[in-house]
């Protein structure tokens, strides 16, 4: 199946630093790209669309301002945590569409992850 | 997008068939039921998908009932490794997830 990685794996910062998350799609070309956030014990919540080119589509109670999203190129979306509070440690995951092995259909693939402990 | 039910926990003895209900009675015609996991600290793994017909592939099988209203993953040969928290979600686009299945494969 197609790859997508995010990097860096895990990161800690001071309150107030912002962190760049980056997440690529190894193998594939990707218009689209999804960023989740996961508490723990709590399930996977999505948090916005990125769109390569475009700007990003928010869920609700997300804030803009707070998580920059910029789909750079077709293989790459970066979010970026600005002025981190320790209330946005969390999970980050990203995803990205692409064709499940051996079918004409999407899905979606998942990169690993990155763990954000802000201090 | 449609809703989901799925037991919280559920337990399976290794080499043991593992099987996962899921209930979807809002599905609609066009979405798709989608099965994730995520194992500990890890980011979620497709596992299968289908829309009427069940499908089976390398890592799973999926049964889905002929009215669409719930679909069972079956995971033929469970190990260890199967631990993990199991997502089915029904959708055409974003998916959204659940709380889960907290699968346990146990020796």
């Amino acid at each position: 199946g197609a790859v997508v990685s995010q990097h860096p794996s895990w990161v800690i910062c001071k309150s107030g630093t912002s962190v760049k998350i980056e997440c690529r799609s190894l193998d594939f070309q990707a218009t689209t790209m999804f960023w989740y956030r996961q508490f723990p014990k709590q399930s996977l919540m999505l948090m916005a669309t990125s769109n390569e080119g475009s700007k990003a589509t928010y869920e609700q109670g997300v804030e803009k301002d707070k998580f920059l999203i910029n789909h750079a190129s077709l293989t790459l979306s970066t979010l970026t945590v600005t002025s981190a509070h320790p209330e946005d440690s969390s999970f980050y995951i990203c995803s990205a569409p692409g064709l499940a092995g051996g079918t004409s259909q999407e899905t979606q693939y998942f990169g690993p992850g990155t763990r954000l402990l802000v201090l | 997008d449609a809703k989901t039910t799925q037991p919280p926990s559920m337990d399976c003895a290794e080499g043991r068939a593992a099987n996962l209900p899921c209930n979807h009675s809002t599905i609609s015609g066009n979405e798709y039921v989608y099965w994730y996991r995520q194992i500990h600290s890890q980011g979620a793994q497709y596992i299968i998908h289908g829309l009427k017909n069940n499908e089976t592939n390398e890592m799973a099988s999926l049964i889905i009932t002929e009215d669409r209203k719930s679909s069972t993953l079956i995971l033929p040969h469970a190990t260890l490794r199967d631990t993990a928290v199991y997502y089915c979600i029904v959708s055409y686009g974003k998916l959204t997830f659940g709380q889960g299945t907290i699968l346990t494969v146990h020796p």
